[in-house]
């Protein structure tokens, strides 16, 4: 089954305590992205990925960082996770590129405290 | 930095009746597509339409675009209680540069039996 994996789906952590949240997919797409929902604020993109070792930063990529080491995965570490962070993220990917129709992970739920 | 505006922010309507929601969006794009979103889960993509493309269908959905105005609007026939949920626009950006795909804030909609 096509699909983006996301794991953990629900993590409450304290600040300052590094994290990943990792990000898998099997549809061989070559771009992939993370994005954060806040309410009222909608969906705002992190970082992005055109391929393996090609990332840029999104809208709001500060406090992030991303590696795509490997084609299929993509993941979002926080170094020193604060409170502001807490959010719902969504990991997605698409054939090649945002003008492609993009698959959407389930989504992981962090709260920082 | 978010293109896409959704209008109205919420909705209600009662099944059988039309949803109709609208994007606005700031600069010229290559594509503009419809996601769907059930509380608290990943997003579903609905439809996208081409630049060069006035309307489009896909079931009970039809969407237009309007790049005059920077605008489309999304509308829902014949609602059903499954229908309850969010709606974004996401835009990507028309330039060399602009690998980014940025969604608005979206349009919650209840459908009541």
């Amino acid at each position: 089954e096509a699909q983006v994996t996301q794991n953990p789906r629900y993590l409450i952590t304290v600040t300052g305590k590094k994290l990943t949240v990792t990000c898998s997919q099997n549809m061989n797409h070559e771009y992939m992205s993370w994005y954060r929902q806040d309410p009222g604020l909608g969906l705002r993109q992190i970082y992005y990925s055109m391929n393996v070792e090609v990332t840029d930063k999104g809208d709001v990529p500060e406090g992030y960082k991303v590696s795509r080491k490997e084609k299929r995965n993509f993941p979002l570490i926080l170094e020193s996770p604060s409170p502001n962070q807490t959010s719902l993220y969504f990991c997605a990917s698409s054939f090649s590129g945002p003008r492609n129709e993009q698959y959407f992970g389930p989504g992981t739920r962090l709260t920082v405290t | 930095s978010q293109q896409g505006e959704e209008d109205p922010q919420a909705l209600s309507i009662q099944e059988g009746e039309n949803a109709t929601m609208n994007c606005s969006y700031k600069t010229s794009i290559n594509n503009l597509q419809w996601y769907r979103q059930n509380s608290g889960r990943g997003l579903v993509h609905l439809i996208l339409i081409r630049s060069n493309e006035r309307e489009k269908h896909s079931g009970r959905l039809r969407v237009t675009l309007d790049t005059s105005k920077k605008s489309s609007s999304l509308l829902i026939t014949a609602s059903r209680a499954a229908d309850t949920a969010s709606y974004f626009c996401a835009t990507d950006m028309n330039s060399n540069s602009g690998y980014a795909l940025n969604f608005g804030k979206g349009t919650s909609l209840l459908v009541t039996p």
